[in-house]
């Protein structure tokens, strides 16, 4: 199983918005509807975002959504803001059992 | 609420089995609700899903360490354990436990840094 395609890195200025990609094949993300987001700071443990594709966990603000089409999931944070400088991860259940996560994206405030 | 915490050796040798326990605190590992699973992060790389448990014993494992990975689950202890067997360099690593519901791993253990060398 492969890991999901992510860009390494994505940047914007605060308040901007940015969409992070995350693609995969009908095995996994095109095919289930099991797709997480998790951001990481630093040094810190993987915090989900975006569970189910597009649903916030209590306490995720709602300036980070999701979605997904066809065999590639996106995570959108609307409203930029430096404390949203981290690396980002996608995930998704694929066939034979298993979950697969993505490459990993570094997001940057300028 | 939910809380998960890795113990186990820091440094392990060459050809060696990795071994490393999750206490799952605040709930029960026999809660229908939940899988519970082991994901690992190289230094400086991303994430790796190894593979999780039910409480029943019903295991499954990402199928690139599947030869070479166990998961077990002892409930009187509310623990889960991974065993890696043969271990190499390339198996050093911040290695987490999670809780798995449903799709998504939530919440995590703080890691624990397993180092293999000799």
């Amino acid at each position: 199983q492969s890991a999901l395609t992510q860009p390494a890195s994505v940047s914007g200025s605060p308040g901007q918005s940015i969409t992070i990609s995350c693609t995969g094949t009908s095995s996994d993300v095109g095919g289930y509807n099991y797709v997480s987001w998790y951001q990481q700071h630093p040094g810190k443990v993987p915090k989900v975002m975006i569970y189910d594709v597009s649903n916030r966990p209590s306490g995720v603000s709602n300036r980070f959504s999701g979605s997904k089409s066809g065999n590639t999931a996106s995570l959108t944070i609307s409203g930029l803001q430096a404390e949203d400088e981290a690396d980002y991860y996608c995930s998704s259940y694929a066939s034979s059992t298993t979950y697969v996560f993505g490459t990993g994206t570094k997001v940057t405030v300028l | 609420q939910l809380q998960l915490q890795e113990s186990g050796p820091g440094l392990v040798k060459p050809s060696e089995t990795l071994s490393l326990t999750c206490t799952v605190s605040g709930g029960s590992i026999s809660s229908s609700s939940y899988y519970w699973g082991w994901i690992r992060q190289p230094p400086g790389k991303g994430l790796e899903y190894i593979g999780r448990i039910y409480y029943s014993g019903s295991s499954y494992y990402n199928p690139s360490l599947k030869s070479r990975v166990t998961i077990s689950v002892d409930t009187s202890k509310n623990q889960f354990s991974l065993k890696l067997t043969s271990v190499t360099a390339a198996d050093t690593a911040v290695y987490y436990c999670a809780s798995l519901r449903r799709g998504w791993f939530d919440p995590w253990g703080q890691g624990t840094l397993v180092t293999v060398s000799s």
